[in-house]
């Protein structure tokens, strides 16, 4: 079953204590995207990959950092959490551009942050 | 920052009624896409509009994009409980700040 992955879904955590998590696609896509999505605000970019050893920040990167060295993986690091971090993490994964267009992406289930 | 503006945020509609979403740029897009989110669930893919002036339909749901491509709308009509939730439009890698809906049965 083609599906993106997250682990873990939930999470409370301890300011300044450093975190990851991971994500898994299994469909070969080059693009992934991290998002997190806070009341009123939508879904809000923190970096995106377009390829192995690509990534990029997005609209909010801010205290986060990621890596992507393989195709199927792109884990997300808190390296000093902080409680405006707590949210709710998406992260996605697409087979990038055709044409001038960006193919759908395929969203996991989230994860619930919660840092005290 | 966002590209694309949604209006309404939230939306509360009577169970049978009909209402419209919309997604606004200030730019020229080449595309939009909609996304859809249940209650506690994560955004799924709805449907990508590319030309201008495109409609298209889906049951009851119908999407236009614009003929200066700089605008989108999501009308539902005959809105069921299942409809309930947050429809984000997006361009590329960014989405709007969605339109929450919830029906009164």
């Amino acid at each position: 079953e083609a599906q993106v992955t997250q682990n873990p879904r939930y999470l409370i955590t301890v300011t300044g204590k450093k975190l990851t998590v991971t994500c898994s696609q299994n469909m070969n896509h080059e693009y992934m995207s991290w998002y997190r999505q806070d009341p009123g605000l939508g879904l809000r970019q923190i970096y995106y990959s377009m390829n192995v050893e690509v990534t990029d920040k997005g609209d909010v990167p801010e205290g986060y950092k990621v890596s992507r060295k393989e195709k199927r993986n792109f884990p997300l690091i808190l390296e000093s959490p902080s409680p405006n971090q707590t949210s709710l993490y998406f992260c996605a994964s697409s087979a990038g551009l055709a044409g001038v267009s960006y193919n759908e992406q395929f969203f996991g289930p989230g994860t619930r942050l919660t840092v005290l | 920052g966002q590209q694309v503006m949604q209006i309404p945020q939230y939306q509360h509609v009577q169970e049978g009624e009909d209402f419209t979403t919309y997604c606004n740029s200030s730019t020229t897009l080449s595309n939009i896409q909609w996304y859809k989110q249940r209650p506690g669930g994560h955004p799924v893919f709805l449907i990508q509009l590319v030309k201008s002036g495109e409609v298209k339909k889906q049951k009851r749901l119908t999407f236009q994009f614009g003929e200066a491509k700089k605008n989108s709308s999501l009308h539902i009509t005959a809105t069921q409980t299942t409809d309930v939730g947050t429809y984000f439009c997006a361009y590329g890698l960014s989405f709007g700040a969605g339109t929450t809906v919830t029906v009164r049965a």
